[in-house]
């Protein structure tokens, strides 16, 4: 499996602020990150592919230019939400690809929960 | 394509057994399973490939069937630990991006 961990846990801001979240795999290198987001009692969505070292894939109906992402290193993507809304207010987590004996699957992060006032 | 989840909810008591379905319209490249408790996030459970796979242990199994359109998760003799709710991704193209259904809230109760 793959360690991952994410910066802030939480997260309060007051509307029209930029937030920015930090997704970290801690013993494995990751060419690929994934940005997912989740409503109360609701599934998880696919916002975003980071793709290290080039521009981040955006599912349909995700604004790029809302929420950039960046994936500098093999460790390290963040996600900024930028003027941030009170409806942006949500169960931000990531995940990493990584293998699960031969097998190749997802590995969460904790998860960072935003609240924008 | 989201795959479909049943059922929605399903209350056990301590020692009864579940099965989890979920359905797609299209074969899948792969299925993962994942269990998420309140407020964290999800944590894998398996991942099936092969269609007519089953795998897993004596408490938590999951199958594949022939057609790769459907698998089941199964909980046998239920722990309070089990309590959650259970998701699983589809991959419909082996690009490792997958597709999460609605989840299945699961309570066991002593």
């Amino acid at each position: 499996g793959a360690v991952v961990s994410q910066h802030p846990s939480w997260v309060i801001c007051k509307s029209g602020t930029s937030v920015k979240i930090e997704c970290r795999s801690l013993d494995f290198q990751a060419t690929t990150m994934f940005w997912y987001r989740q409503f109360p009692k609701q599934s998880l969505m696919l916002m975003a592919t980071s793709n290290e070292g080039s521009k981040a894939t955006y599912e349909q109906g995700v604004e790029k230019d809302k929420f950039l992402i960046n994936h500098a290193s093999l460790t390290l993507s963040t996600l900024t939400v930028t003027s941030a809304h009170p409806e942006d207010s949500s169960f931000y987590i990531c995940s990493v690809n990584s293998f699960q004996g031969n097998q190749e699957t997802q590995y969460f992060g904790p998860g960072t929960r935003l609240l924008v006032l | 394509q989201q795959p479909v989840q049943s059922p929605q909810a399903v209350i056990l008591r301590e020692g009864e057994d579940a099965v989890i379905n979920c359905s797609s319209s299209k074969a899948l490249y792969s299925v993962h399973w994942y269990r998420q408790k309140h407020g964290e996030a999800p944590v894998f459970l398996m991942i099936l490939l092969k269609g007519g796979e089953q795998k897993g242990h004596e408490k938590i199994s999951a199958s594949f069937n022939e057609k790769k359109q459907q698998s089941s998760l199964y909980l046998t003799a239920s722990q309070l630990s089990y309590s959650g709710t259970y998701f699983c991704g589809t991959d419909e193209g082996s690009n490792y991006k997958l597709t999460f259904g609605k989840g299945t809230l699961l309570t066991v109760n002593p």
